[in-house]
């Protein structure tokens, strides 16, 4: 059983462009998460996605991003018009249903995004 | 509001001995308390949790205690090993979603 897979693992994009991450859940696994993580700092909670719905983007800036996760394929966490302060580690992270109230989450080993 | 703190940024240890981590939370209204341990250029890993109903898990070299009282959760290692070198997170559990600090750096030197 395939981990949590997450592509690209490393992005560089020039200010204004647009970023595009995908992540793959485990198999099984309807929730998933994505978290940043700036450098030198803490992970900060952006989403949560069910198929076709998101429960919760209270940590999702309100310009320029954008998440989904539809009934075929990967969640899409993107960015448009990305600015520097977009170079940040983005985690993604999924759990099956029977777990998601005990907090035991499966990540991915992360994209790096670079704005220069 | 559901906050936990981990007063130490940082901790070094000697291989063979006990690494301990703490952390102390605002609020008890959590059914679990969870660890997860982050290496670089990886994404964090699940690693032990304890239910609130329970003062004790252990799990090989690894036990979580916790105290309701004092409102303070624990993580001992031992004997730690320098692949224990990690960033140690005792994220809240919000609603719906895992809250992560900023953690406690580990660093295991022989």
């Amino acid at each position: 059983n395939a981990g949590v897979m997450q592509n690209p693992r490393h992005l560089v994009r020039r200010r204004g462009q647009e970023a595009r991450l995908r992540c793959s859940p485990m198999k099984g696994h309807s929730h998933v998460y994505w978290y940043r993580q700036p450098p030198e700092e803490g992970l900060k909670f952006m989403v949560y996605l069910q198929k076709e719905n998101i429960i919760d983007e209270s940590g999702m800036p309100k310009e320029r991003f954008s998440a989904e996760f539809p009934k075929e394929g990967p969640s899409i966490l993107r960015i448009q018009q990305v600015v520097r302060g977009d170079s940040a580690a983005y985690f993604c992270a999924s759990s099956p249903p029977n777990r998601v109230n005990t907090g035991e989450l499966f990540f991915g080993e992360g994209s790096r995004l670079t704005v220069l | 509001d559901q906050q936990v703190k981990q007063n130490s940024p940082s901790l070094s240890v000697q291989e063979g001995r006990i690494s301990i981590l703490n952390c102390d939370y605002t609020n008890s209204m959590f059914d679990y308390f969870l660890w997860y341990k982050k290496y670089p250029a990886e994404g964090p890993t699940f690693l032990i949790s304890i239910s609130s109903i329970k003062d004790k898990n252990e799990d090989g070299r690894f036990t979580v205690f916790l105290n309701k009282s004092a409102k303070h959760l624990s993580l001992h290692i031992v004997p730690s090993q320098p692949g224990d070198s990690a960033v140690y997170f005792c994220p809240t559990y919000n609603t719906d979603k895992l809250i992560f600090g900023t953690g406690t750096r580990l660093q295991v030197f022989p």
